[in-house]
């Protein structure tokens, strides 16, 4: 299967800061997807790309498709307590008619007040 | 409102007895899909429908089973074969389609002692 690489594993941050984190890939993605994890919930998508150099925000959340289509960042500004939680990147099989997502492993994100 | 309704939302049994997962949907989506998240390892598709009467196995299927007797429903079956099936168990959703973004339940926390 594809390999998402994602960076960082996990961040502990001020109130108020900003975040970053990104993901890579060894091919080409047509799509990139983020996910928000709630502790003991499902993932909530927060962003979908769907073409090469795509910047695209939601909220205090924005997301780049990056042009060589292998990565992707997210970015969030001035971060609250809620926004704690797992943020996982995602992708889909290029080889699939079906929407098969693959997924990094996710950054922990942890924001102290 | 349309969701993915995953029952229950903890279930413990002893190790050797099968268990089955519960997952409905009423957003009308064609596909469904069962992930396995444990800590630090993101999402791993454990098996998926593209439509009633078909799956295929994802890729860890092994001491799992899964039918699709209709569109809304996709139970899956944890077999005494599974050597750690202690983990969360997500199900998930989408419209047909390779771009098309997953919509989570909000899982099944399964613990075997």
């Amino acid at each position: 299967g594809q390999q998402l690489n994602q960076s960082p594993q996990s961040m502990f941050i001020q109130e108020g800061e900003d975040v970053s984190m990104n993901c890579t890939s060894s091919s080409i993605f047509n799509t990139w997807l983020w996910y928000k994890q709630d502790p003991g919930e499902g993932p909530v998508l927060l962003i979908a790309l769907y073409k090469a150099g795509e910047l695209t925000s939601n909220g205090r959340l924005t997301a780049q498709f990056g042009i060589t289509r292998k990565d992707s960042f997210l970015n969030i500004s001035a971060s609250i307590p809620s926004d704690v939680g797992i943020y996982f990147c995602a992708g889909p099989d290029r080889g699939s008619t079906l929407g098969r997502l693959y997924f990094g492993r996710g950054t922990q994100l942890t924001v102290w007040p | 409102d349309g969701g993915i309704t995953q029952s229950p939302k903890y279930l413990f049994r002893k190790e050797g007895q099968n268990v089955t997962l519960s997952c409905e949907q009423n957003l009308n989506h064609d596909a469904m899909y069962w992930y396995r998240q444990d800590p630090g390892q993101g999402l791993r598709l454990i098996y998926y429908s593209q439509i009633v009467n078909d799956f295929q196995k994802g890729d860890i299927a092994e001491g799992y089973s899964v039918s699709r007797e209709k569109k809304e429903s996709f139970p899956l079956t944890v077999t005494s074969a599974q050597k750690n099936p202690t983990a969360f168990y997500l199900c998930a959703s989408s419209i047909q389609g390779s771009d098309s973004p997953l919509h989570f339940g909000n899982g099944t926390r399964l613990t075997v002692t």
